[in-house]
């Protein structure tokens, strides 16, 4: 079982509504919680990281955890063509491997917004 | 600097042939780490340093690659004798401790032929 799953995708939304990105992660002693845009050809961008199991807002982000269902989620409201990329969820803590306090990262959902 | 470096952007190998590859971290940065990223994967980890200790290496996948940061700064990523699975895109990471997000480079994308 991988360490830090997400549907690959694609997710299709059209502009303006909300797109909602999943991940599920397998170890219950993680600590923290990030998500990263990576745009066709580019590097990974942070958009946000959570600690506490809630929602966490940034903008049109809302990061939401549940710690108990091992289960983080990626928000975005108003989606715009712009917001086409690939998400990658990444989690910290634990201990993936025996190696703690690396982000071990999911696949990524590519997400396709349409005009 | 404002940001990590990476160089070269692009590397093309003959299979066999030794590669280096630059990582140029954020300015005070303490942890840098090394990804290797296949096409359609995500960024899987490789090695991590605090300042010039190499922590971890338990990512690297073969005793071909080898990692260094002899002063706590720039770091480089050794590939020895490489092989057509070592193509993909090689990501560096900074972070100012090890307990937050990092701040990835450009990436080198290397290409064994």
């Amino acid at each position: 079982q991988k360490e830090v799953e997400q549907n690959s995708g694609p997710l299709s939304v059209p502009e303006g509504a909300i797109a909602s990105l999943n991940c599920t992660y397998s170890d219950r002693g993680s600590q923290s919680f990030f998500w990263y845009r990576q745009y066709s050809g580019k590097s990974p961008e942070l958009i946000m990281f959570i600690y506490s199991n809630g929602d966490k807002e940034d903008g049109r982000f809302t990061a939401q955890l549940n710690k108990a269902s091992q289960y983080v989620s990626l928000l975005i409201r108003d989606s715009q063509p712009s917001d086409s990329a690939t998400y990658l969820c990444a989690v910290k803590g634990g201990n993936y491997g025996g190696s703690q306090g690396n982000l071990i990262f999911g696949k990524g959902t590519k997400l396709s917004v349409k005009p | 600097g404002a940001g990590v470096s990476q160089s070269p952007r692009y590397k093309v190998a003959k299979r066999g042939q030794d590669v280096a590859l630059r990582c140029d971290p954020i300015s005070g940065h303490v942890s840098l780490f090394w990804y290797q990223q296949a096409l359609g994967q995500g960024p899987e980890f490789l090695t991590y340093f605090q300042n010039e200790a190499q922590l971890d290496k338990s990512g690297l996948p073969s005793d071909r690659f080898f990692a260094e940061r002899p002063e706590g700064s720039v770091s480089t990523l050794k590939i020895q004798r490489t092989q057509q699975e070592d193509s993909a895109v090689y990501l560096c990471a900074s972070s100012s401790y090890r307990d937050s997000g990092y701040t990835f480079g450009s990436g080198t994308r290397l290409t064994v032929v």
